[in-house]
């Protein structure tokens, strides 16, 4: 079974670029999560989606990031315009939505240099 | 305060050491609990649950102490394949849907 898949791997820009991440999650999954890792910390939550709706976004800051998941599959993360403290590793994960026992998966993340 | 608060470590052992980590939580409401195991530069993996009767996985034991908020893992035999951050997790819901990770515990197992 595939994982979760993000691209790109690593990303490079310079301040106030935009940049957007990718992420596709496994085979019918209908919850993804955005997480947010800096060096040395956890990942923080940034949005949730229960298939197209964005159920638990209250950590997104919303003046500068969006994120879509417009057929509840695939999901976009952007930032416009990125900042240098946006530099940090942005984490996909995945699960079923069902039941106690329902796992997250991660996929490999993305890891953003804002110069 | 933080809502998970673990040691950074890093945590320094031979080969063949038995290792425990803890781990505190501040909100009483917290449903689920997990350990969670991150290599360098790698993605976030599930460890394992951690329920309140306590649980076994090999040479890995979690323990949940609901009263004082607190949470365990003890590694017996190390192995060098054991080197990783080890991520205390918990969720508000029961599951895996509100999920706050603490800081992670660096673990060196060395020959």
């Amino acid at each position: 079974e595939a994982g979760v898949v993000q691209s790109p791997r690593y990303k490079i820009i310079e301040k106030k670029q935009p940049v957007a991440f990718w992420c596709n999650p496994i085979s019918g999954h209908n919850t993804l999560y955005w997480y947010l890792q800096n060096l040395g910390q956890g990942p923080e939550l940034l949005i949730r989606y229960e298939n197209e709706e964005a159920v638990d976004d209250s950590q997104l800051p919303k003046d500068r990031f969006s994120a879509e998941r417009l057929k509840g599959v695939d999901s976009t993360l952007k930032i416009q315009p990125a900042e240098l403290g946006d530099s940090a590793v942005y984490l996909c994960a995945s699960s079923s939505g069902q039941g106690y026992t329902d796992t997250q998966y991660f996929g490999p993340g993305t890891r953003l240099t804002v110069l | 305060r933080k809502e998970v608060e673990q040691d950074p470590g890093p945590f320094n052992v031979p080969e063949g050491a038995t290792v425990a980590f803890n781990c505190t939580y501040s909100n009483s409401a917290s449903q689920s609990f997990f350990w969670y195991r991150q290599d360098c530069r790698k993605e976030p993996k599930l460890l394992m649950s951690v329920y309140s009767s306590g649980n076994e996985d090999g040479r890995f034991t979690a323990q949940l102490n609901r009263a004082s908020q607190y949470i365990s893992l003890l590694i017996r035999d190390s192995k060098l394949s054991d080197s990783a951050t080890y991520l205390c997790v918990v969720s508000l819901k029961a599951g895996f849907q509100k999920l706050v990770f603490g800081t992670g515990t660096r673990l060196l197992v060395s020959p």
